[in-house]
């Protein structure tokens, strides 16, 4: 089975400033992996996705993922925060032709001016 | 594109009473939606998966008599919350895949803005 890490539970980070969130995954098959962002008391909006190709995945809102398989890692950065960017992100992993994902345990970003 | 509505936002009901929350796709034919439960501070929990004019599949450890999955439409699943306690409290969150996607997207899962549920 699958299974994926989160490595910082919270990332404060001041304004204009670059943010990495840490994300690794494990599995003995070929994966997809996912970015989503949850803004308070609001379900989830997909931010990037990685399926094949490039292993730098451009998403919305200015962030961008690097799959890295030999580290089997799927970091996510931005590089200048704004205060809306406070959220919950979370990073998930399905398998190919399964569709069923599994999430991290989320890193809250905590954006100060 | 790809909306995904939930009803309701948020519920509270009394012990014992049956909840039901609707999950629709607004815009698109889902060929499959999930449920997902978030307790507070804490990821996401996938309880069963729907697929429509068929039996949902259900997670290890989700009991399929108190949560009744219903997915009568391509655009319609509803999880029924039976005799709810209060340790059913929780964040629903429904998600559903689109019946037409093509390659590149069949996999993404559109979420909805989910159900807080409140038993008393």
């Amino acid at each position: 089975a699958q299974s994926v890490t989160q490595l910082d539970s919270q990332v404060p980070v001041f304004e204009e400033a670059p943010v990495e969130l840490r994300c690794n995954y494990s599995s003995s098959v070929s994966v997809y992996l996912f970015w989503y962002v949850q803004y308070p008391n609001q379900g989830l909006q997909l931010l990037l996705k990685y399926l094949s190709g490039s292993t730098l995945v451009k998403g919305i809102n200015g962030f961008e993922a690097e799959f890295n398989k030999s580290q089997t890692s799927f970091h996510l950065r931005k590089p200048s925060v704004h205060i809306s960017d406070t959220a919950e992100y979370f990073c998930a992993v399905s398998l190919i032709n399964d569709y069923k994902l599994s999430f991290g345990a989320g890193t809250t970003v905590t954006v100060r001016a | 594109g790809a909306v995904v509505s939930q009803h309701p936002s948020w519920v509270i009901c009394k012990s014992g009473t049956s909840v039901k929350i609707e999950c629709r796709s607004l815009d698109f034919q889902a060929t499959t939606m999930f449920w997902y439960r978030q307790f507070p501070k804490q990821s996401l929990m996938l309880m069963a998966t729907s697929n429509e004019g068929s039996k949902a599949t259900y997670e290890q450890g989700v009991e399929k008599d108190k949560f009744l999955i219903n997915h009568a439409s391509l655009t319609l699943s509803t999880l029924t919350v039976t005799s709810a306690h209060p340790e059913d409290s929780s964040f629903y969150i429904c998600s559903a895949r689109d019946r037409t996607a093509t390659q590149g997207e069949w996999e993404t899962q559109y979420f909805g803005p989910g159900t807080r549920l409140l038993v008393l």
